[in-house]
């Protein structure tokens, strides 16, 4: 089945500065991956995705690169804010099952 | 749009209580829904899967019979937590799917923090 990993576990940043988040997985069929930002006990809100036939996908300060020869895709976060610090999870899915397998989580603090 | 509501937020109550979780597509049909348990500072555990009109898929290690599942409509998934016991106590989460395809993404309620005394 799929293995997801993500890393680093916790980034802490300065604000302004960017936030590179790493996944890898071991599905090669997999192919949907979306984002996840969950803010202390609230809901995880999806972010951005990005499926397998694109590279790149941007959406204002996010963007997310897909690698899929490595099986590797991140999340970049640019001029980050106090507002961005949350858990950020990772999730990759194939066209077979109807579940998503999660990372395990990163913990971004951007500090002021 | 995709909203997707969990109810109650917070649940206190004794061992041996069964406690049922609602989720709800408020806007939107979901033929799949998804339920979820949060340890702190962890990832999501997918629990069981739930269908429209059919027995929900459970994962390894998920005892059916303490998580009962049942997803009567295209809008309502629920939870319950039979003759819960201190080591249930958790963060609940559901999610649904918008639309058909499997390729779409997941939307989750605001998850249910149960604590049994």
């Amino acid at each position: 089945g799929e293995n997801v990993e993500q890393h680093p576990s916790t980034l802490s940043v300065q604000e302004g500065d960017s936030a590179v988040i790493k996944c890898t997985y071991s599905d090669s069929a997999s192919n949907y991956f979306p984002w996840y930002k969950q803010e202390l006990g609230k809901r995880p809100q999806l972010i951005i995705d990005i499926r397998s036939n694109v590279g790149e996908k941007k959406d204002q300060r996010i963007a997310v690169t897909l690698n899929k020869t490595a099986k590797h895709f991140s999340l970049h976060i640019t001029e980050t804010q106090p507002e961005d610090s949350a858990v950020y999870f990772c999730a990759a899915k194939d066209n077979y099952g109807q579940n998503f397998v999660f990372g395990p989580g990163t913990r971004l603090s951007v500090l002021p | 749009g995709a909203v997707v509501s969990q109810h109650p937020s917070r649940v206190i109550c004794k061992s041996g209580t069964s406690v049922k979780i609602e989720c709800r597509s408020l806007d939107f049909q979901a033929t799949t829904m998804f339920w979820y348990r949060q340890f702190p500072k962890k990832s999501l555990m997918l629990m069981a899967t739930s269908n429209e009109g059919s027995k929900a898929t459970y994962e390894q290690g998920v005892e059916k019979d303490k998580f009962l599942i049942n997803h009567a409509s295209l809008t309502l998934s629920t939870l319950t937590v039979t003759s819960a016991h201190p080591e249930d106590s958790s963060f609940y989460i559901c999610s649904a799917r918008q639309g058909w395809s499997f390729n779409q993404p997941q939307h989750f309620g605001d998850g249910t923090r149960l604590s049994i005394l």
